[in-house]
């Protein structure tokens, strides 16, 4: 079945420091969508594109849509202790509202 | 407002029983979505509903697994008999957009973290 490939697996970095994650599929999506989890709790929605070439902000993050609708990426700037968790990206094809996952990206961030 | 709600939040089970996990949407979300994800691998998409009819269940593994939604509120999900490889986390999620629209939020509970011995 369709698969998402996102990497890195995971990341151990200093807090203040920028964060760069990407999710690349064999086929296009219509939706590209990024979540975080926190432990004990399910996937929260950060950033929705939907368009190709999309760039989007919502404060500290910023994700963009890649312009083949087969890639997307997430940065975190200045990353802070609270942004521990689980990174994962999904897309969606129009009007189906099933999401396809990747494996996630697991952040560790030290003080 | 009351978030996507799911019971239990645990369960450790033998092989062979049964289980029956719950789900209670946020109030007038139409849309239901049940999702696993397996020994930290991707969360995998099991079926869709949109109140109480089964709009999508291309995901459901197999005919052990039977997900109801009575009255289009909230859903069970039962498995019978369990195996070993059910083990995982099953997630819960609803909205009230049009399916994979633009806008549409899907908002995710807990999870119930499943354990077949």
């Amino acid at each position: 079945g369709q698969q998402l490939n996102q990497s890195p697996q995971s990341m151990f970095i200093q807090e203040g420091e920028d964060v760069s994650m990407n999710c690349t599929s064999s086929s296009i999506f219509n939706t590209w969508l990024w979540y975080k989890q926190d432990p004990g709790e399910g996937p929260v929605l950060l950033i929705a594109l939907y368009k190709a070439g999309e760039l989007t902000s919502n404060g500290r993050l910023t994700a963009q849509f890649g312009i083949t609708r087969k890639d997307s990426f997430l940065n975190i700037s200045a990353s802070i202790p609270s942004d521990v968790g689980i990174y994962f990206c999904a897309g969606q094809w129009e009007y189906a509202g099933k999401s396809t996952f990747g494996d996630g990206t697991t952040l560790t961030v030290k003080p | 407002e009351a978030g996507v709600t799911q019971f239990p939040s645990h369960s450790v089970i033998e092989k062979g029983q049964t289980v029956t996990l719950r789900c209670d949407p946020i109030s007038g979300h139409d849309n239901l979505y049940w999702y696993r994800r397996v020994m930290g691998k991707e969360i995998k998409f099991l079926l869709h509903f949109v109140k109480e009819s089964k709009q999508d269940e291309s995901g459901m593994p197999n005919n052990r697994f039977l997900a109801e939604r009575t009255g289009g509120t909230y859903s069970t999900l039962k498995v019978q008999p369990a195996e070993l490889e059910d083990s995982g986390v099953y997630f819960c999620a609803s909205s009230h957009r049009l399916a994979g629209g633009p806008g549409e939020t899907q908002y995710f509970g807990p999870g119930t973290r499943l354990l077949v011995l």
